[in-house]
C-alpha cells in the first residue's frame, strides 16, 4: 500500500526567503506524485504533478518539486515566497489506478 | 466549465437529525471522490465512484454514513442519524480517468457542524 509522509506540520518563513517542504512517499509499484495547495475556508488546488520524464517538475506559482526515486522523496521548493503562499500543502501519491493517498499537509506561514 | 458544485456551503443541524451533502463534478469526468477533513484525522477518502459505480467505500466510518451517484452528473453523501463527531468539512472531487495520472478537481467543501 502506498503512504505519503510529510515531516513538517509547520514551517514559519519571512517573505521573500526560499522555502522547502519535505514529502516522502512509500510504494512497491511506480507512483504518480501530487502537491495540492489548500487556501483558508477553500477546496484543495494542484500545484504539480510528476508522471514520468523529466524529475524536475514546475508548477503554478513559482513552486516546483523534484522526484527522487531512490530517496523516495518529492520535495516542494520556491526560491522566493510572498505572504499569498500561506496556506496548507498535502503531498499525494496516487497507485496509477484511481486513489490519491495524501500526506497530514504542512502549514506554510510566511511572514513580513 | 464551473468546476465542482457543492450543496450546502455550510450546514449546522442537531443530532440526530438527517444530512444530505450533494455533489456536481465536472462535466465529462468519469470518477468522483467524497473526502472528509478534521483537525485530528487530516483528509480522509470516504468513498469513490467510477462510472456511477461505488468502486471502494472502505472510509465509510459507519452504517450511519451512506452515498449514492444516481447518474453523472450528481452524487449525494448522506448521514443519518448525524452525530456531534460528524462535525468536519466534507469535500467532493472529481476526475478524468485517475488511472493515467489525471488530478483530481475539488469542490469548496460543506462545512458540517452537529450540535
Amino acid at each position: 500500500a502506498q503512504s505519503v509522509t510529510q515531516l513538517d506540520s509547520q514551517v514559519p518563513v519571512f517573505e521573500e526567503a526560499p522555502v522547502e517542504l519535505r514529502c516522502n512517499y512509500s510504494s512497491s509499484v511506480s507512483v504518480y506524485l501530487f502537491w495540492y495547495v489548500q487556501y483558508p475556508n477553500q477546496g484543495l488546488q494542484l500545484l504539480l504533478k510528476y508522471l514520468s520524464g523529466s524529475t524536475l517538475v514546475k508548477g503554478i506559482n513559482g513552486f516546483e518539486a523534484e522526484f527522487n526515486k531512490s530517496q523516495t522523496s518529492f520535495h516542494l521548493r520556491k526560491p522566493s515566497v510572498h505572504i499569498s503562499d500561506t496556506a496548507e500543502y498535502f503531498c499525494a501519491v496516487s497507485d496509477g489506478f484511481q486513489k490519491l493517498v495524501f500526506g497530514t499537509g504542512t502549514r506554510l506561514l510566511v511572514s513580513p | 466549465d464551473a468546476g465542482v458544485i457543492q450543496s450546502p456551503r455550510h450546514e449546522v443541524t442537531e443530532m440526530g437529525q438527517e444530512v444530505t451533502l450533494r455533489c456536481k463534478p465536472i462535466s465529462g469526468h468519469n470518477s468522483l471522490f467524497w473526502y472528509r477533513q478534521t483537525m485530528m484525522r487530516g483528509l480522509e477518502l470516504l468513498i469513490y465512484f467510477n462510472n456511477n459505480v461505488p468502486i471502494d467505500d472502505s472510509g465509510m466510518p459507519e452504517d450511519r454514513f451512506s452515498a449514492k451517484m444516481p447518474n453523472a452528473s450528481f452524487s449525494t453523501l448522506k448521514i443519518q442519524p448525524s452525530e456531534p463527531r460528524d462535525s468536519a468539512v466534507y469535500f467532493c472531487a472529481s476526475s478524468l480517468d485517475p488511472s493515467q495520472g489525471r488530478e483530481q478537481y475539488f469542490g469548496p467543501g460543506t462545512r458540517l457542524t452537529v450540535t
